[in-house]
């Protein structure tokens, strides 16, 4: 069965650091892999997406994520952190079944410290 | 401009009411999906409808009910059989079966 597992359920960094979010997925073909961001109150929004090709994908915001195979990983970055990124990032996975359906990880929550 | 619209934003309902939940898209999206949002557990797939007349059960569709009459409209209905209504509900639709979901803004259901 398809699985999603965020390790860390809350992350806190620096403004203008460095940030990576970790999302592991369980698939036995390849995957369709999303990032959504949703800030408090609000829906989800696409950040990027990985359905083939270059591993490597550029997102909104500044956003990118890379697909390894080898690991089951997908994990979000952005090279420097703004305060208005402080939000919730959600990781899903389809691809099973034709359905359209997504698996969501359980989201992991970004605080930016000024 | 096109996108999902869901209504109202705040809803407070006492025990014992049924609720329905309003989403509407102009997208001309095929498929649209319900989901749970509870704090710490991810959103679960409540129902979902990739054609008109037609939906499935998702993971969590006990004390829920849909319908799918028009393409652009999905509304939930919350039973007086659902044992934990107060949750974050969100809809969702996708071109056909995509995989890449849009996201309306969420009704927080309260029941007392």
């Amino acid at each position: 069965a398809q699985s999603v597992t965020q390790p860390d359920i809350h992350i806190t960094v620096s403004e203008g650091a460095s940030l990576e979010l970790r999302c592991n997925y369980s698939y036995g073909a390849t995957p369709y892999l999303f990032w959504y961001v949703q800030s408090p109150g609000q829906g989800l929004q696409l950040l990027l997406k990985y359905f083939s090709g270059d591993t490597l994908v550029q997102g909104i915001k500044g956003f990118e994520a890379e697909f390894k195979r080898s690991q089951s990983s997908f994990n979000l970055r952005k090279p420097s952190v703004h305060w208005s990124d402080a939000a919730e990032y959600f990781c899903a996975v389809g691809g099973s079944g034709n359905t359209g359906k997504l698996i969501f990880g359980q989201g992991t929550t970004l605080q930016v410290k000024p | 401009d096109g996108g999902i619209t869901q209504s109202p934003k705040y809803l407070f309902r006492k025990e014992g009411q049924n609720v329905t939940l309003s989403c509407e898209q102009n997208l001309n999206h095929d498929a649209m999906y319900w989901y749970r949002q509870d704090p710490g557990q991810g959103l679960r797939l409540i129902y979902y409808s990739q054609i008109v007349n037609d939906f499935q059960k998702g993971d969590i569709a006990e004390g829920y009910s849909v319908s799918r009459e028009k393409k652009e409209s999905f509304p939930l209905t919350v039973t007086s059989a659902q044992k934990n209504p107060t949750a974050f509900y969100l809809c969702a639709s996708s071109p056909d079966r995509s995989y890449e979901q849009y996201f309306g803004p969420g009704t927080r259901l309260t029941v007392t």
